[in-house]
């Protein structure tokens, strides 16, 4: 089943370990996302891609850094992890071209604490 | 700068009602829009997509309207239960890249 995945759901890490959040998805997208969320809080674009070897910054500042190596695969690093980066990470997809509908789907989440 | 707006932004209602949640956004220029459902910590579910050339989108008991020129969109929940309970977020897309959140209106349906 295609389908937007996020591991791992929930990490606890303390001050100065360098983390990776995984995000893989089987929908065959071109498009991928990164959102930060605080709860409560509205969502905020931190990093996209529009395929292999294409990486943006969101609107967002970020420490953080991610790669896209492979279409299904994007995951996001903090060399360094802070408090500051307590937060929900998103990840999300949606497909590109011409007549697509550029319907975004987002994976379950990660809720990263920074201790 | 295209801003997206949610009124109104918690709304808590009896089982059974009929509801409509309200989006705007300030540029008309928009590609399309889409209505999310995100459960407490969650992702975002998708729930109706609707294009620019589009008026309305329906799903089951959701049925979402889009005037692009005065810039508004609705979200109608008919006969709500319990388990529409959640926060209903809606997002435009101004071009092919980026959505652009509104911060969500949360709904609680009580039996």
């Amino acid at each position: 089943e295609a389908d937007i995945y996020q591991t791992p759901r929930y990490l606890v890490i303390g001050t100065g370990k360098k983390i990776t959040l995984e995000c893989s998805q089987t929908m065959g997208h071109d498009k991928m996302y990164w959102y930060q969320q605080d709860p409560g809080m509205e969502l905020h674009l931190i990093h996209y891609s529009y395929g292999v070897n294409s990486t943006e910054k969101g609107d967002l500042s970020s420490e953080s850094t991610v790669s896209r190596i492979r279409t299904e695969h994007f995951p996001l690093t903090l060399e360094s992890a802070r408090p500051s980066h307590t937060s929900q990470y998103l990840c999300a997809s949606s497909a590109a071209g011409t007549g697509v509908r550029y319907e975004q789907y987002f994976g379950p989440g990660t809720r990263l604490t920074v201790t | 700068k295209q801003e997206v707006t949610q009124i109104p932004a918690a709304l808590s209602v009896p089982e059974g009602e009929n509801l409509v949640l309200n989006c705007s956004f300030t540029d008309s220029a928009i590609y399309n829009l889409q209505w999310f459902r995100q459960d407490p910590g969650k992702g975002l579910t998708s729930l109706l997509l609707i294009q620019s050339s589009q008026r309305e989108q329906t799903s089951g008991r959701l049925n979402a309207s889009l005037d692009k020129s005065s810039g508004r969109s609705t979200l109608y929940i008919a006969a709500s239960q319990p388990g529409d309970s959640a926060t209903y977020l809606c997002a435009v897309r101004p071009g092919t890249d980026k959505l652009i959140f509104g911060t969500g209106t949360r709904l609680q349906v009580f039996p």
